[in-house]
Parts: structure tokens; C-alpha cells; sequence
């Protein structure tokens, strides 16, 4: 367990669905982050989160919308999402934001399938 | 740019050593991490290394650092089947930039 948990695990969804992500950490950190992991491909940085607000969108989708509650809960929220948008989201969360020493730590993930 | 680079593949045999190659980009990374991700699971921080450093040795791990090229290592060993999982190199350079990983194979 580290500390951050996601739900769901698993997602199926037509392209036409509106569905949601939902992460929670427990660690009392700052600074919470959405990464895609596709198959064969490097980690692609979302976007973070500081204090609840958005500090980086790495030119990412419309159809994928953030949002930031508090510090402890992050959302993505999904609409009209493509096939290709099938891969693994991850949620991290880190004490210093993009600053320094950036240890983050990762949830286990939803794996999302969209048909 | 800011790259990352690794091999995607590594098989080993129980109790041999392991070495997880990584080549960056970016000169001013001031820490350069070493995750694993397990089936099903999100990554974990194994160990990170200082840039001033060319060396840092935890238990079983050590991590190589050679600045002047750019490159990064991971040795693991007396590798275990419980060492089987995908490695991620890290540079950060004020975000984390990831390689695309290398599974790590571990036959007994």
C-alpha cells in the first residue's frame, strides 16, 4: 500500500459514456498528478496539480477534465473518449510539487478499456 | 529535448546480477530515480541518486551514474523471481520524465 488509492480499478466504457476517475491520497501531500501508461511507451504526464491548482496540462484532450477538490482528492473526468485512449491511469502524489526532491507515489491504477 | 531511453527487454537466471541501462537527455536533472511497477500495480520508488553522485549502493541495488555520457544503471544482485517486474528510469528536471521501462525476466 502506498498511501494512494484509485477506483476503479477496471473501466469499460462505449465512446459515447461520461465516466469518472477518482483518486485519494492519504500521505498529506500537495501536489497530485494523472499519468497515461500505454503499452511499449513511456509514462505520459497528464496533468499536476499544486495546492488544488492546475499547474501543468500536457496539451492533453478535452475530452479528459481534471479537477481538484482538495489536496486529497484528484478526478478525471471522461467524455466521448476514443479506442485509443485504452491504456493504464495512474494517480501520484509528492510532497514538493515540480520542485527538488520529487519522490511521488503512485496508485495502483485504473485500467481503462473504451470500446 | 527532454528523453528518456531504455531497452525494453532483460532475462536473467535466479541469483545472477541484473544491469538496467538508461540514457538521458537533459544535463540539469538534479535527481535521476529508479521505479518498479509489479502486475497490476503503480510504480514504486526502488532508489534515486543524487547528480553530484557517481554511486550510491542499497542492499542489493547499486546505481551507477556516468554524467558525462549521460547514463544511468541499475544492478541488481543475486536477482530473485520476485525481482521479475517492469523498471522505470526517472530524470527530473523539475517533472519527472520516465522511460518506457524494461522488463525485467527473472528464470529460475
Amino acid at each position: 500500500e502506498t498511501g494512494v488509492t484509485q477506483t476503479p480499478r477496471h473501466l469499460v466504457m462505449g465512446m459515447t459514456n461520461k465516466k469518472s476517475l477518482k483518486c485519494e491520497q492519504h500521505l498529506g501531500h500537495n501536489a497530485m498528478y494523472w499519468y497515461k501508461q500505454s503499452a511499449k511507451k513511456p509514462l505520459e504526464l497528464m496533468f499536476v496539480y499544486n495546492f488544488k491548482e492546475q499547474t501543468e496540462n500536457n496539451s492533453v484532450p478535452s475530452r479528459f477534465s481534471p479537477e481538484c477538490p482538495n489536496s486529497s482528492h484528484l478526478f478525471l473526468h471522461l467524455h466521448t473518449l476514443q479506442p485509443e485512449d485504452s491504456a493504464l491511469y495512474l494517480c501520484a502524489s509528492s510532497q514538493a510539487g515540480l520542485a527538488a526532491y520529487n519522490e511521488q507515489f503512485f496508485g495502483p491504477g485504473t485500467r481503462l478499456t473504451v470500446l | 529535448g527532454e528523453d528518456v531511453e531504455q531497452s525494453l527487454f532483460l532475462s536473467v537466471r535466479e541469483g545472477d546480477s541484473s544491469v538496467i541501462n538508461c540514457t538521458y537527455t537533459d544535463s540539469s536533472s538534479t535527481y535521476l530515480y529508479w521505479y518498479k511497477q509489479e502486475p497490476g500495480a503503480g510504480l514504486q520508488l526502488l532508489t534515486y541518486i543524487f547528480s553530484n553522485m557517481d554511486m550510491k549502493q542499497d542492499q542489493r541495488l547499486t546505481v551507477l551514474l556516468n554524467k558525462k555520457d549521460k547514463h544511468l544503471s541499475l544492478r541488481i544482485a543475486d536477482t530473485q523471481t520476485g525481482d521479475s517486474a517492469i523498471y522505470f528510469c526517472a530524470e527530473d528536471t523539475g517533472k519527472l520524465i520516465f522511460g518506457q521501462g524494461t522488463t525485467l525476466q527473472v528464470k529460475p
